[in-house]
């Protein structure tokens, strides 16, 4: 029983294209998260929601558009894929917002060709 | 807004050594310290958090100390073993006053390697 399980593990793709990765919690949690792991490891904050609800948008290109459709899941839509969006893309939750343990996926790991 | 600092970025320990990771942050209204664990092509794993409240945790060979006055925390790793061997991030957290909104901000992470 995965707690947070994200689809496609992989992603490979061309410049230009537009893809989506899909993430469910399964934990109850009320607040999802997308983060972004460069090739140096950084991890990033891209978006929270609570309760479908979103909280915190950092600076993030308007190609990326996260929905949630209900609480217990949080998709992830990236348009005009650029080089620079290679990365491993990591779905998490947590009970509420702030000062909680987070849960993460297993990662979208995106190649841009 | 929040700013984490970890040091080393790489940890080289042999077997059985202690090891020390330690990260300081910017924000004294930061209050929670979450230490999470990521193994090669995994995902991170959290393995121990500490409040503002508590001084020091210990959970087996793991433990985690905080300074609030100095605004540093350090993990605390005793008898190693090679599958200690992954990357460590420390991250903080806050929540400000009258608000339930927080975010965690990660170092940038100590990958630390356990030779047998």
């Amino acid at each position: 029983d995965t707690a947070v399980s994200q689809t496609p593990k992989y992603l490979v793709t061309q410049m230009g294209n537009d893809k989506s990765i899909k993430c469910e919690q399964n934990l109850g949690h009320d607040t999802m998260y997308w983060y972004k792991q460069d090739s140096k490891k950084f991890l990033k904050i891209m978006f929270s929601y609570n309760n479908k609800e979103l909280i915190i948008n950092e600076t993030v290109p308007n190609r990326f558009s996260p929905k949630s459709p209900d609480k217990a899941h949080l998709n992830l839509h990236i348009n005009s894929l650029e080089l620079g969006d290679s990365a491993v893309y990591f779905c998490a939750s947590s009970p509420t917002t702030g000062n909680q343990p987070q849960h993460f996926g297993d990662g979208t790991r995106l190649s841009i060709l | 807004g929040e700013n984490v600092e970890q040091h080393p970025s790489t940890l080289s320990v042999q077997e059985g050594d202690s090891a020390v990771i330690k990260c300081t942050y910017s924000d004294s209204a930061s209050n929670y310290f979450p230490w999470y664990k990521q193994e090669l092509g995994k995902r991170p794993q959290l393995i121990i958090d500490i409040r503002s409240n508590v001084g020091e945790k210990k959970d087996q060979r793991i433990a985690v100390t905080l300074n609030k006055t100095a605004k540093h925390f350090s993990l605390h790793i005793t008898e190693t073993q090679p599958e200690d061997s992954a990357v460590y991030f420390c991250a903080a957290d806050r929540v400000d006053r009258g608000s339930t909104l927080g975010r965690l901000y990660f170092g940038r992470g100590t990958q630390l390697t356990v030779w047998p």
